[in-house]
């Protein structure tokens, strides 16, 4: 069971065009996590959001964690073909046996 | 501070074989934790270890086990290699248990024919 459900899977869009991902769940996290992993290498952490509404801007990349804790969105202004790769989010679940819970991914092209 | 470094980047094996990988977290990380990647699965848990003890585990056969060392590097195993085996191998430090930021290193390209 796929807990965290990212959609778009994959978008295709012209450098210059604005974005946004979406990162959906019917569980509540006590954080959430965003990497970018290009082509051939391990996911980057970009953001953790961690209260619930929070907005957290990386220059032209916005992350905004849902008011309810279950859901994330990312907006990308002005796409660049180095904003390239593939965009996961991951849950930190609560309890003990806490676990990163991970998406499948929405895979992004930036065109020239 | 130096990254994680995963060792060997790339690997071929057939199947049957068995298969060691390490990983070397930033120093000052205690945590290590250990995923497998393919494209139609994303990326799947396999274990983390803490301190040298494992604390949480994915749900993977017995034919993939790990261990931490002393110094926090750590190395997986994966005995009797399927062809379903191959994928990207993904290792990632962080200060305490999984649930915070996590470093990921380059990955082990495993191919199995």
């Amino acid at each position: 069971t796929q807990l965290l459900e990212q959609s778009p899977q994959f978008l295709s869009i012209q450098e210059g065009e604005n974005l946004t991902v979406y990162c959906n769940s019917s569980s509540v996290f006590s954080s959430l996590q965003w990497y970018r992993q290009e082509p051939g290498e391990g996911p980057v952490l970009l953001v953790t959001v961690v209260t619930g509404g929070e907005v957290k801007k990386l220059k032209r990349l916005t992350f905004q964690f849902g008011d309810a804790r279950k859901d994330s969105s990312l907006h990308i202004t002005a796409a660049q073909t180095g904003d390239t790769g593939l965009y996961l989010c991951a849950g930190a679940q609560a309890g003990n046996n806490r676990k990163l819970i991970w998406g499948l991914g929405t895979s992004l092209a930036v065109n020239p | 501070k130096a990254g994680v470094t995963q060792t060997p980047r790339y690997l071929i094996k057939t199947r049957g074989q068995q298969v060691t990988l390490s990983c070397s977290p930033i120093s000052g990380h205690r945590s290590v934790s250990w995923y497998q990647q393919t494209p139609g699965q994303g990326l799947q848990f396999l274990f983390e270890y803490f301190s040298e003890t494992q604390r949480n585990k994915g749900n993977f056969p017995g034919r993939f086990s790990g261990r931490q060392f002393s110094n926090s590097r750590s190395e997986m195993n994966v005995s009797t290699l399927e062809l379903g085996d191959s994928a990207l191998y993904l290792c990632a430090s962080s200060l305490a248990p999984a649930r915070n930021e996590q470093f990921f290193g380059p990955g082990t390209r495993l191919t199995v024919l």
